[in-house]
């Protein structure tokens, strides 16, 4: 079936360092891939989503390629800000009913000023 | 503003004793779900719902139910909660299903004792 891993955390970083958090992925076919942000307190938002191998989502200064080869969607910033501390969800989604939508397990991020 | 809206937020409730989640989209959208999020398992899907009078199984429907009477609307029964049943609970919406992303409601976080 298919799989999400993720980059275990917590990453703690300093303000205006570079973010990298990892994401591979198990399945079959050509999933859709995503990645949602959970605030402290509140629900999920989706962050950006790329449908196609090499498409590059992007939001916010976050960017993240789908790599088909490597079966990556790592998610990137190139300056991180206090306001990003939050937990990140790396998401497919084989088709579009329930069944084939996986959620990572989350990274939690943490920016210290 | 367009969102999913869940009520209540905070419930504590005893074992056995019937109660109502309820979900409201204002986005016209077709497809919504349940999620339940626990530490260390993750978001897990509840029941999803297509459309109208249209729902099915996620990965955990043992001891929910839901109905999909009207568009905008889902509400989330437990007939009999159980102290396993505490969680934080997700309702979530989407246009045509999770391919075009989620819009995710502020969550309920639920106690039964």
């Amino acid at each position: 079936g298919n799989s999400v891993t993720q980059m275990e955390g917590p990453v703690t970083l300093s303000e205006e360092a570079f973010l990298t958090i990892n994401c591979t992925y198990t399945a079959t076919g050509y999933p859709s891939l995503f990645w949602y942000v959970q605030y402290p307190g509140e629900g999920l938002q989706l962050l950006l989503k790329a449908t196609k191998a090499d498409d590059k989502g992007s939001n916010k200064g976050f960017e993240a390629t789908y790599r088909k080869e490597t079966t990556s969607f790592h998610l990137e910033k190139g300056s991180v800000q206090v306001s990003d501390s939050a937990v990140y969800f790396c998401a497919l989604s084989g088709d579009n009913y329930g069944q084939n939508f996986v959620f990572g397990p989350g990274t939690r991020l943490s920016v210290l000023p | 503003e367009a969102q999913v809206t869940q009520n209540p937020r905070y419930l504590i409730t005893v074992t056995g004793k019937k109660l109502t989640v309820t979900c409201s989209q204002n986005m016209n959208h077709e497809y919504m779900s349940w999620y339940r999020q626990d530490p260390g398992l993750g978001l897990r899907q509840i029941y999803y719902s297509m459309n109208v009078e249209v729902t099915d199984k996620g990965d955990v429907p043992e001891g929910y139910k839901v109905s999909r009477k009207e568009k905008r609307n889902f509400p989330l029964i437990l007939e009999s909660p159980s102290p396993n049943q505490t969680s934080l609970y997700f309702c979530a919406s989407s246009l045509t299903g999770p391919v075009s992303g989620y819009t995710f409601g502020s969550g309920t976080r639920l106690t039964v004792v």
